[in-house]
């Protein structure tokens, strides 16, 4: 399958500091990337939605001043928290999309912990 | 995309066949099943997807009912790396978002 990397695997930051966090796809050129969020024990929650050279796509309650996600080719999003206060860490993953073959395919990173001090 | 339902948890012997089951019944015609899996603290793993056919590939085999409403996962000889959450996923063919649900947990024992 397809490999798609985070960076970094984990930060710790202060309060009203803000934190980058990179997703690429080092194989593929993926149509369209996702950011997930997940807190302990419990699923991944979709957060937004990118594709390359557009506005990303924010799920209800998300809120897009907070959490900024640029996507400026087809191999590389980032989501930058910006004033993160310590409800914000969690861990946070990335996917990338691509159809091959007539078939949908979505690969994940093995993503990134924030912790907020 | 149909929900789906799936068991909180289960436990298999390892060595031994473990079978999760979906319920989909709400699934529409261009509805796929896709099956991902989460071990702890990484990303989630794409297992494998199906329509109508049962499907089988290096990690698993998936059984789909006739009438789609429910389908199985099967993975052949567990081992203790199998131990994770298993997402069972339905989504329209043209739709890209991915709606995890709580998933299976899968525990392998020795």
């Amino acid at each position: 399958g397809a490999v798609v990397s985070q960076h970094p695997s984990w930060v710790i930051c202060k309060s009203g500091t803000s934190v980058k966090i990179e997703c690429r796809s080092l194989d593929f050129q993926a149509t369209t990337m996702f950011w997930y969020r997940q807190f302990p024990k419990q699923s991944l929650m979709l957060m937004a939605t990118s594709n390359e050279g557009s506005k990303a796509t924010y799920e209800q309650g998300v809120e897009k001043d907070k959490f900024l996600i640029n996507h400026a080719s087809l191999t590389l999003s980032t989501l930058t928290v910006t004033s993160a206060h310590p409800e914000d860490s969690s861990f946070y993953i990335c996917s990338a999309s691509r159809t091959s073959g007539g078939t949908y395919e979505q690969y994940f990173g093995p993503g990134t912990r924030l912790t907020v001090t | 995309d149909a929900k789906t339902t799936q068991p909180t948890s289960m436990d298999c012997a390892e060595g031994r066949a473990a079978n999760l089951p979906c319920n989909h019944s709400t699934i529409s015609g261009n509805e796929y099943v896709y099956w991902y899996r989460q071990i702890h603290s990484q990303g989630p793993q794409y297992i494998i997807h199906g329509l109508k056919n049962n499907e089988t590939n290096e990690m698993a085999s998936l059984i789909i009912t006739e009438d789609r409403k429910s389908s199985t996962l099967i993975l052949p000889h567990a081992t203790l790396r199998d131990t994770a959450v298993y997402y069972c996923i339905g989504l329209i063919q043209g739709a890209q978002k991915l709606v995890f649900g709580q998933g299976t947990r899968l525990t392998i024992n020795p």
